[in-house]
């Protein structure tokens, strides 16, 4: 049973336009969402997060959107460059106890030069 | 990242013998857990460690074993080498002592391969 699910496994954008990565949760109990952002033969990366009481957060480049009566959110690029080409992971938990993170399949983003 | 390193790097190594997987940080953070990460996975939490000697399991347990007997080193041991655990497995750090959602911070990674 697959609680974060990154339902699109690639994402191709030309250099200077937006990247809109996408993620689904189906635990309603989930109430931090993060995403990292993996280089190969290296760790995850931090990249940016969400708390539920919020809607939206914004760093830089990078912004998360978070809805959660469709339980679901995104992870918006703008504007995309080539060193944003990585395997970006989204991940979830609840302050349940152990907060452990939950973390989806992972989406390959290419930005094209 | 945080300070983490985790050795070795690579290992090969032949079914049924055992290994043992390091982390170590520098920066005390209480929390520590290993992942492994493999094809149409993701990352999957195996088991994780919320102060010296206090450990608990996770996702993919089995055929796991955790110790830490000093806050800067989590040891991961896999008893008897199965073909199956040939993964990526990384270590993670979280503070968590200033404030709630602290994100954790990943070590590089120790390739696994298991003949």
């Amino acid at each position: 049973d697959q609680q974060v699910k990154q339902n699109s496994p690639s994402l191709s954008v030309q250099e200077g336009r937006i990247s809109i990565l996408n993620c689904d949760y189906t635990n309603s109990m989930f109430d931090y969402f993060l995403w990292y952002k993996k280089y190969p033969a290296e760790g995850p990366t931090f990249l940016i997060s969400i708390s539920s009481i919020k809607d939206k957060n914004e760093d830089g480049r990078f912004t998360v959107f978070l809805n959660k009566s469709a339980k679901h959110l995104s992870l918006h690029i703008v504007p995309s460059q080539p060193g944003d080409s990585a395997v970006y992971f989204c991940a979830a938990s609840f302050q349940g106890g152990s907060e452990k993170l939950v973390f989806g399949k992972g989406m390959k983003l290419t930005v094209n030069p | 990242d945080a300070g983490i390193t985790q050795s070795p790097r690579h290992k090969v190594t032949e079914t049924g013998t055992p290994v043992t997987l390091r982390c170590h940080q520098t920066e005390n953070h209480r929390y520590m857990y290993w992942y492994r990460q493999d094809p149409g996975h993701g990352l999957r939490l195996i088991h994780y460690s919320y102060g010296v000697k206090d450990t608990d399991k996770g996702e993919v347990s089995d055929g796991y074993s955790v110790s830490r007997s000093k806050t800067e080193d989590f040891l991961l041991t896999l008893e008897s080498a199965t073909s199956s655990q040939t993964s990526v497995y990384f270590c993670a750090t979280e503070s968590r002592d200033k404030a709630k959602n602290q994100p954790q911070h990943f070590g590089d990674g120790t390739r696994l391969s298991i003949l």
